[in-house]
């Protein structure tokens, strides 16, 4: 059975721009989560999406913003990049009310922003 | 609002013995917590879970215990191997929410 998949692997983008990232969850879950991990910190809660929506989210200005399609793969947009936005991003899915059941995180995206 | 905390600085053991990281929360005792292992530029890895009425849980050489009293889990490494080496991260709901929240981990060196 094929994990979270995330897309790309690393980025380079220069103050400004405007990145997406994309996740895959595994098949038949139904809920992806964002975590951002800024070097050396901890996982800071970025949004939740299930059956489309978006669920809750975490204290990020709105210039991060994301989507969840109808095969519950999903999209994370962030604008105007500035320098601290340089992290990992994390990606993970659980099925619906089954997250206390554990996490499955992919890989991340390791974004630079120059 | 809730917070976690676990020691920022490395654990450097020798290999054989057992490792014991802790992890403390404020505020409201949530209803269950979760360890998750990370490896270096990887995501985090999902190990165990443990609710508020278990005490204790195992899972092969793993150990984790649950004190509500004192908002408090700790998390052993039985027997530890160089292969353990990494950042354990513990993870609790941060209310009724739905999201975890985690904390920012302990590091831990297993010395052949």
């Amino acid at each position: 059975e094929a994990g979270v998949t995330q897309s790309p692997t690393h980025l380079i983008k220069t103050r400004g721009q405007q990145v997406t990232l994309r996740c895959s969850p595994i098949s038949g879950h139904t809920s992806v989560y964002w975590y951002q991990q800024a070097l050396g910190l901890g996982l800071q809660f970025l949004l939740w999406y299930d059956e489309g929506e978006e669920r809750n989210r975490g204290n990020f200005p709105p210039r991060f913003s994301g989507r969840q399609f109808p095969n519950y793969s999903s999209e994370l947009n962030v604008n105007a990049l500035e320098l601290e936005d340089s992290a990992l991003y994390l990606c993970a899915s659980s099925p619906l009310y089954a997250y206390r059941d554990g996490y499955t995180f992919g890989s991340g995206t390791r974004l630079t922003v120059v | 609002s809730q917070k976690i905390e676990q020691n920022s600085e490395a654990l450097n053991i020798q290999e054989g013995k057992t490792a014991t990281l802790t992890c403390n929360y404020t505020n409201y005792s949530p209803a269950y917590l979760q360890w998750y292992r990370q490896d270096p530029g990887r995501g985090p890895v999902f190990l165990l879970l443990i609710r508020e009425n278990e005490k204790e849980k195992r899972k092969e050489r793993l150990k984790v215990t649950f004190d509500t009293t004192l908002k408090q889990s700790l998390f052993h490494i039985t027997a530890s191997q160089p292969a353990d080496s990494a950042t354990y991260l513990c993870a609790l709901e941060m209310d009724s929410s739905y999201k975890l929240i985690f904390g920012s981990g302990t590091r831990l060196l297993v010395r052949p």
